[in-house]
């Protein structure tokens, strides 16, 4: 119940491309859901989040699509840049598990110029 | 977004010293604190939950005296590997719990024992 399941692995886009990540989540407790980004050697850095109040968050070339029903969500990057290549991980918490990220497996994501 | 800074990036060392790592969250005050460790090609995996005075909460199969996790303020948490072997070598990151339950992380510490 507590599995963040992350498709596909890896990605592989051409330069310009729309970029598709999808989570499934189980817990219906989870209430923050936020998207990582991770470059080789480095720490992940915050990218965008969402809470299930929205269906919809959208920050620059960044959307978030969440489904409540579904227990579903996924991050579109539009006008993919070969700069954007980088693992991402998405992740869920709920507020009453002492905010434990839960992460997905993680998808690496190419962007070929 | 916030800062978190995690310090030293890199440390080489010798089978059965110890490594302290730091974390700090610099512009925001965070009584909750957390240690990942990141195999290669990985998701993060949580080691333990690091909570400003008061003892920490390891998760199932990490070792707490092997691991010691110490958060005395409300801006710093540290992470001491006691007699590390070759095994411990890995990538530990930090995060720091903001208000709204966002969680920022520091850069890394690549750990590599001789």
């Amino acid at each position: 119940q507590q599995q963040v399941k992350q498709s596909p692995q890896s990605l592989i886009v051409q330069k310009g491309g729309i970029s598709i990540i999808n989570c499934a989540y189980e817990n219906t407790a989870f209430d923050y859901f936020p998207w990582y980004q991770q470059f080789p050697g480095k720490g992940p850095a915050l990218l965008i989040a969402i809470r299930p109040d929205v269906s919809e968050k959208k920050e620059g070339r960044f959307t978030i699509s969440f489904n409540k029903s579904a227990k579903q969500f996924s991050l579109h990057i539009m006008d993919s840049q070969p700069g954007d290549s980088a693992t991402y991980f998405c992740a869920a918490s709920g507020s009453g598990n002492t905010g434990k990220l839960i992460f997905g497996q993680g998808t690496t994501l190419q962007v070929k110029p | 977004g916030a800062v978190v800074s995690q310090h030293p990036s890199r440390v080489i060392c010798k089978s059965g010293t110890s490594v302290k790592i730091e974390c700090r969250s610099l512009d925001f005050q965070a009584t909750t604190m957390f240690w990942y460790r990141q195999f290669p090609k990985q998701s993060l995996m949580l080691m333990a939950t690091s909570n400003e005075g008061s003892k920490a909460t390891y998760e199932q199969g990490v070792e707490k005296d092997k691991f010691l996790i110490n958060h005395a303020s409300l801006t710093l948490s540290t992470l001491t590997v006691t007699s590390a072997h070759p095994e411990d070598s890995s990538f530990y990151i930090c995060s720091a719990r903001a208000p709204g339950n966002i969680q920022y992380f520091g850069a890394g510490t690549r750990l590599s024992v001789l």
